[in-house]
């Protein structure tokens, strides 16, 4: 089924520790984003890309980087977590040709 | 860039009312408005959109009207049902890139 797909849904760790937030979408999409978003509040853009190659970063200031390799992934790295990363992150999709933009189911992370 | 405000923060209706939904936009040039329903836990869910050479857009109870003069538009739910009850969030879109509102909480009382 065409979807986008985020793992780890929830993640607890330490700070100081590197993680990897996974996206990958099957739904051919060209243009993907990352934002951050507190449960039911504002959601802030933090990065995007185009397409391969492609990436920029959003309006909200992150310690955070991404890479784009392969068209349908978008990884998501903190170098060293804090607790002031915990937050749900949500990635979403669209096709450079249209204005309709999906969302991924998001990642809960907590760092203590 | 573009600027997104939307109200009320939070709204209460009883079921079977109405709720209206507002939000203004500072950006001319935007042409896309689509508005999205995320429920307790879950992800944001496109429920209507509308594009800027069209006044207004019905899909059964919700409907969204756009007046590009006062660069405004709004979302209608008409006959609220408790499974109305989310955090609704405009955006508004120029170059394909979508700023959002901060959100309407609302809750449909039985």
């Amino acid at each position: 089924e065409a979807d986008i797909y985020q793992t780890p849904r929830y993640l607890v760790i330490g700070t100081g520790k590197k993680i990897t937030l996974e996206c990958s979408q099957t739904m051919g999409h060209d243009k993907m984003y990352w934002y951050q978003q507190d449960p039911g509040m504002e959601l802030h853009l933090i990065h995007y890309s185009y397409g391969v190659n492609s990436t920029e970063k959003g309006d909200l200031s992150s310690e955070s980087t991404v890479s784009r390799i392969r068209t349908e992934h978008f990884p998501l790295t903190l170098e060293s977590a804090r607790p002031s990363h915990t937050s749900q992150y949500l990635c979403a999709s669209r096709r450079l040709s249209s204005y309709e933009q999906y969302f991924g189911p998001g990642t809960r992370l907590t760092v203590t | 860039g573009e600027n997104v405000e939307q109200h009320p923060s939070t709204l209460s209706v009883q079921e079977g009312d109405s709720a209206v939904i507002k939000c203004t936009y500072s950006d001319s040039a935007s042409n896309y408005f689509p508005w999205y329903k995320q429920e307790l836990g879950k992800r944001p869910q496109l429920i209507i959109d509308i594009r800027s050479n069209v006044g207004e857009k019905k899909d059964q109870r919700i409907a969204v009207t756009l007046n590009k003069t006062a660069k405004h538009f709004s979302l209608h739910i008409t006959e609220t049902q408790p499974e109305d009850s989310a955090v609704y969030f405009c955006a508004a879109s120029g170059s394909y890139q979508l700023t959002f509102g901060k959100g309407t909480k609302l809750s449909v009382i039985p």
